[in-house]
């Protein structure tokens, strides 16, 4: 069974650029989120969608921000303009139920803003 | 891939000792636990977790305290191997939207 994955591995955009991240869950898993680690801090939360609905979108850092989930399947997180702060590790993960449970992590998009 | 390990803690241990990781939660209402290993050019990978009416969880080689008097959370990680070279995460659950409040991580390097 495939894991969960994010593309592209590494981003490397200049600061006023635009980004777009995608995640393409485990197949079946209804509930995705969006995590972030920037400035090698701790890992935080941005979103929480159960299928094309956000659920959850507290961590939201402001409106540059926007996730989206057509069809329930693929999500994907773009930002625009991106800053400098916005470099960091873009996780997503998924769960078959909505749960806090045993998350399964993808491998991260390493973004970099120069 | 990610510089995980920058401006970590690191806990630097012999191959075959055991491996003690602390990590401190801030949410006296948190009532779920979890640690995760990450890996350079992976992401979380779960460990264990605990909730709050336990203070101790075993796993294979792995063992989950907890001390809820003084929030605190620790990893054990008996006859560690090479393998076991990662950067840890606690992570703590308080509420029903499903987020999870991760700690700053814990570098661990096995020395051989």
């Amino acid at each position: 069974e495939a894991g969960v994955t994010q593309f592209p591995s590494h981003s490397v955009i200049e600061k006023g650029q635009t980004v777009t991240l995608r995640c393409d869950p485990i197949s079946g898993h209804d509930n995705l989120y969006w995590y972030r680690r920037v400035m090698g801090k701790e890992i935080k939360f941005l979103l929480h969608f159960v299928k094309e609905s956000k659920q959850d979108e507290s961590g939201m850092p402001n409106n540059r921000f926007l996730a989206e989930r057509t069809g329930g399947t693929y999500s994907t997180l773009k930002v625009q303009p991106a800053e400098l702060e916005d470099s960091g590790v873009y996780f997503c993960a998924s769960s078959q139920r909505a749960t806090r449970e045993k998350l399964f992590f993808g491998s991260g998009t390493q973004l970099s803003v120069l | 891939g990610e510089n995980v390990g920058l401006h970590l803690p690191t806990l630097s241990v012999q191959e075959g000792d055991n491996s003690i990781i602390n990590c401190a939660y801030s949410n006296s209402a948190s009532d779920y636990f979890i640690w995760y290993k990450q890996e350079s050019g992976k992401g979380p990978q779960f460990i264990i977790d605990i909730r709050s009416n336990m203070d101790k969880r075993q796993g294979q080689r792995v063992t989950v305290l907890l001390n809820k008097t003084v929030k605190h959370l620790s990893l054990q990680i008996a006859a560690t191997q090479p393998g076991d070279s990662a950067v840890y995460f606690c992570a703590e659950n308080a509420d029903s939207s499903y987020k999870l409040i991760f700690g700053s991580g814990t570098r661990l390097l096995v020395r051989p």
